[in-house]
């Protein structure tokens, strides 16, 4: 039922790109990624939702394909602040009555200079 | 706009002890989450909490663990006796609503040590 993450972690370079990939073997009807720092509060990044629409920041993006049940985001010109781990949430159909997130167990993202 | 609080940071305690965990969702929210990270694995749902009623419980790990949320307010987690697999980062989030569309806003934890 987690979904599964992939890479489990990336090492980059300042101005390097890359792609985080989250995959659940149930539809969804949503995926949320945040991105936790050491020590401090998973911040929320992006929701996408079945049907298509998208809430997030600006400056990330991210695609879901809803046959698959996979979502992608992409970090692109990566920046030292980038760095952390980046999880993703999902909601899978069926579940209207809760609230809860299903995490994947995380992608460690290091930028060096 | 203040975020998600919560207290204290960090606890350690011995095994059978009992420790409450306190979380204050951003103003305004009615849903409240609790969510647990065990060191290197997922992060994981306790409860979820629509105002001052339990929504969804199914991630409780055993008894010893009582959540409450008196007034919709703030909620309080305690763990009584506590187990050494208890250890790990406790976090609570808040929401406006609870369908899919809705973001959940993170506290930065509580880290729980049973020694």
């Amino acid at each position: 039922q987690q979904p599964v993450q992939s890479p489990q972690a990336v090492i980059l370079r300042e101005g390097e790109d890359a792609v985080i990939n989250c995959s659940s073997s149930k539809a969804l009807y949503s995926v949320h990624w945040y991105r936790q720092k050491h020590g401090e509060a998973p911040v929320f990044l992006m929701i996408l939702l079945k049907g298509g629409e998208q809430k997030g920041h600006e400056k990330i993006s991210a695609s879901f394909n809803e046959k698959k049940q996979q979502s992608s985001l992409y970090l692109t010109a990566s920046q030292l602040s980038y760095s952390g781990t980046y999880f993703c949430g999902v909601r899978p159909v069926g579940s209207s009555n809760t609230g809860k997130l299903i995490f994947g167990q995380g992608t460690t993202l290091q930028v060096k200079p | 706009e203040a975020g998600v609080t919560q207290f204290p940071s960090h606890s350690v305690i011995e095994k059978g002890q009992t420790v409450t965990l306190r979380c204050d969702p951003i103003s305004g929210h009615d849903n409240l989450y609790w969510y647990r990270r065990v060191m290197g694995k997922e992060i994981k749902f306790l409860l979820h909490f629509v105002k001052e009623s339990k929504q969804d419980e199914s991630g409780m790990p055993n008894n010893r663990f009582l959540a409450e949320r008196t007034g919709g307010t703030y909620s309080t987690l305690k763990v009584q006796p506590a187990e050494l697999e208890d250890s790990g980062v406790y976090f609570c989030a808040s929401s406006q609503g609870r369908t899919a569309s809705y973001e959940q806003y993170f506290g930065p934890g509580t880290r729980l040590t049973v020694t």
